[in-house]
């Protein structure tokens, strides 16, 4: 049974960098290497809701949402079967509950990371 | 960019009654495959969103039957033939037909136990 568990800190001040990490957990068949699943962060507050920030495959490829290009990278490594999520200059409106999530090139968001609450403040 | 408007927003329902939860999109979420892309999903309080509805109408796996998903184009619904106690929850829809992956949500609609 897929797991993915996201990791970072929940308190950051304003102007540095984030960084979370979603680790996958499962079966052989599960891991970032195989298949045809991207792996993605979604973030969830109350005033925008839920919104989609990047996702990444396992040859690297990357997909960015516009409205965060210029702050977010996201990245892979297989031999950990992780995934990582950079956002620089953040401010407190990146205050949010951040999730990791499998999904596939149509959707179908099928498995979430029980996500991670990241406070803003000085 | 896509608008998704659910309706209602907020959807008390008795046990054992049917619910119905409204998605409309700005543009049609038809692919020229024939599918649309349209998700639901259910986010239960304290959890993480799960996947109910994927292409419209197909329930994901474990998910009960008594949820259905139909619509086509811009006109989505999802329906609860009977509302259980574990129904709790706020309901997505979300579109999948922009790409790649500038998918987004609708606002949601709280499902409630009268």
């Amino acid at each position: 049974h897929l797991q993915l568990q996201e990791s970072g800190p929940g308190l950051v001040k304003p102007s540095e960098t984030l960084t979370l990490t979603c680790s996958v957990s499962g079966d052989a068949d599960d891991s970032i290497s195989s298949g045809s699943h991207y792996w993605g962060w979604i973030r969830q507050t109350p005033g925008k809701g839920l919104e989609w920030i990047a996702s990444v495959f396992h040859t690297g490829s990357t997909y960015y949402n516009p409205s965060f290009k210029s702050r977010v990278t996201i990245s892979v490594d297989t031999s950990k079967n992780q995934f990582s999520l950079r956002l620089s200059s953040v401010t407190a409106a990146d205050t949010a509950i951040y999730y990791c999530a499998r999904h596939l090139l149509n959707g179908f968001y099928n498995y979430w990371g029980q996500g991670r609450l990241l406070t803003v403040s000085s | 960019d896509v608008v998704l408007t659910q309706s209602p927003l907020s959807l008390p329902v008795t046990p054992g009654e049917p619910a119905s939860i409204s998605c409309r999109s700005s543009q049609s979420l038809q692919h020229s495959n024939g599918y649309n892309f349209l998700d639901w999903y259910l986010q239960k309080p304290g959890q993480s969103p799960q996947l109910l509805i994927y292409l419209g109408s197909n329930r994901a796996s474990g998910v009960p039957d008594r949820f259905s998903g139909s619509g086509s184009g811009t006109d989505f619904t999802l329906k609860i033939s009977r509302v259980e106690a574990e129904d709790v929850g706020v309901y997505y829809c979300m579109q999948a037909i922009q790409t790649p992956f500038m998918y987004n949500f609708g606002q949601g609609t709280k499902l409630e136990i009268k």
